[in-house]
């Protein structure tokens, strides 16, 4: 059974860029969950995708946006990036919606606005 | 507003002790309260959960309560070694909301041999 793989794992863009984060799902999984994690911080509850759909957005402007794949895989772009955007994006996967046997992490995407 | 609340924010025991940690959450329709490891440079590891239906759950040398009356829950981790050390977070799930995840600051544990 593989985990949740994102990637890359590390990236430094400038200010004003668009960037895309990826993220493949633990086997099984159809649900994917993003969040930001500033240092020093508890993860922040971006977005959830369900069915490619997204079910679920937590205080993010739309400039953060994602999509998910048939295959339950998913992306996270941010457009216009500004250098508070620069944390740990974590993406975690579930069994359901509502996260019947838990939520298992990636290792996430450390991302640098410069 | 949606909100959960963890102490300490760090946490220093030596080994063979044991380490209790303590979260508050706002909202009573909360039911799932995961507790997350986290290590430098890697995601939360889910280490153990409890749903609102239960009172108490035990997984070897790690346990966690929940009093949904106090919306309190902790989690007790006994005979600590130093492969415990990291930072744990709790997390509160708001079911009606896709499932979403409101997690605490995190407290950083230090086991000392």
């Amino acid at each position: 059974e593989t985990g949740v793989t994102q990637s890359p794992t590390h990236l430094i863009k400038t200010r004003g860029q668009q960037v895309t984060l990826r993220c493949s799902s633990q086997s099984g999984h159809n649900t994917v969950s993003w969040y930001q994690q500033a240092l020093g911080q508890g993860p922040q509850f971006i977005f959830q995708y369900y069915r490619e759909e997204e079910n679920g957005r937590g205080n993010f402007p739309p400039r953060f946006s994602g999509l998910q794949f048939p295959n339950y895989s998913s992306e996270l772009n941010v457009n216009a990036l500004e250098l508070d955007d620069s944390a740990l994006y974590l993406c975690a996967s579930s069994l359901s919606i509502q996260g019947a046997r838990g939520y298992t992490f990636g290792s996430g995407t450390r991302l640098t606005v410069v | 507003g949606e909100n959960v609340e963890q102490h300490p924010s760090t946490l220093s025991v030596q080994e063979g002790d044991s380490a209790v940690i303590k979260c508050t959450y706002s909202d009573s329709a909360s039911n799932y309260f995961p507790w997350y490891k986290q290590e430098l440079g890697k995601g939360p590891q889910l280490i153990i959960d409890i749903r609102s239906n239960v009172g108490e759950k035990k997984d070897q040398r790690i346990a966690v309560t929940l009093n949904k009356t106090a919306k309190h829950f902790s989690l007790h981790i006994t005979e600590t070694q130093p492969e415990d050390s990291a930072v744990y977070f709790c997390a509160a799930s708001f079911g009606n909301q896709g499932g979403k995840l409101i997690f605490g600051q995190g407290t950083e544990l230090s086991v000392k041999p």
